[in-house]
């Protein structure tokens, strides 16, 4: 298997503009998570799709952001409009099942805003 | 607050030593737990996960959980220079959320 698969792996952008990042799970597992890395506060879960229905979206940090789950091998998070303090890097993950915390890792997406 | 708590490090480790890392949680409802290890650079990528009181092996790892004491430690025995990295200590309850502790880096001295 591939693995989960997210682009683009490095986005540079100016404050203001629209930023779409992209996932593909691994093919068979019905949940989908978006993480959020940085120094300061570490892993930060941003959303929790099961079977393609967001289940959890408390960690959005505020209505510029929005992510989709249209089907079972695709999903985005835009951030729009982008500021710096959103400069972090993005990780798609996705598992088998429901309750584990067996999560497996797209490479992550770094996003600079500057 | 549902807290993990682990030691930032640096934790500086002879190569072929045994490298300890700890973790404590808050919350008495977690029920799994889970050693994600973490290259610079990179993603984090799951090693162990442990669910029972006791010792759990699986090659030169070895993780220990203590309820009681409310503690999770992942032994590396014979330690080489390629488990530098980040570990990351995770503890689930009864539903998708994992709780995760900040992350000890290990730099591992040939």
């Amino acid at each position: 298997d591939a693995g989960v698969i997210q682009s683009p792996r490095h986005e540079v952008t100016e404050m203001g503009q629209e930023v779409t990042l992209r996932c593909k799970p691994i093919s068979g597992h019905n949940s989908l998570f978006w993480y959020r890395q940085t120094m300061m506060r570490g892993l930060e879960l941003l959303i929790y799709f099961n079977n393609n229905v967001p289940i959890d979206d408390s960690g959005m940090p505020e209505d510029r952001f929005s992510a989709k789950m249209p089907n079972a091998s695709f999903s985005t998070l835009k951030i729009q409009p982008s500021e710096p303090r959103d400069s972090a890097v993005y990780f798609c993950a996705s598992s088998l099942g429901e309750n584990t915390g067996e999560l497996f890792f797209g490479e992550g997406s770094r996003l600079t805003v500057l | 607050q549902k807290e993990v708590e682990q030691n930032s490090g640096p934790l500086s480790v002879p190569e072929g030593a045994i490298a300890s890392l700890n973790c404590t949680y808050s919350d008495r409802g977690s029920q799994s737990f889970f050693w994600y290890r973490q290259y610079s650079g990179k993603s984090p990528e799951l090693i162990m996960f442990i669910y029972s009181n006791g010792d759990k092996e699986d090659g030169r790892f070895t993780a220990q959980l203590n309820k009681a004491s409310q503690y999770v430690s992942l032994l590396i025995r014979d330690s080489q220079p390629s488990d530098s990295a980040t570990y990351l200590c995770a503890a689930g309850g009864s539903n998708y959320q994992l709780i995760w502790g900040a992350g000890t880096k290990l730099i591992i001295k040939p």
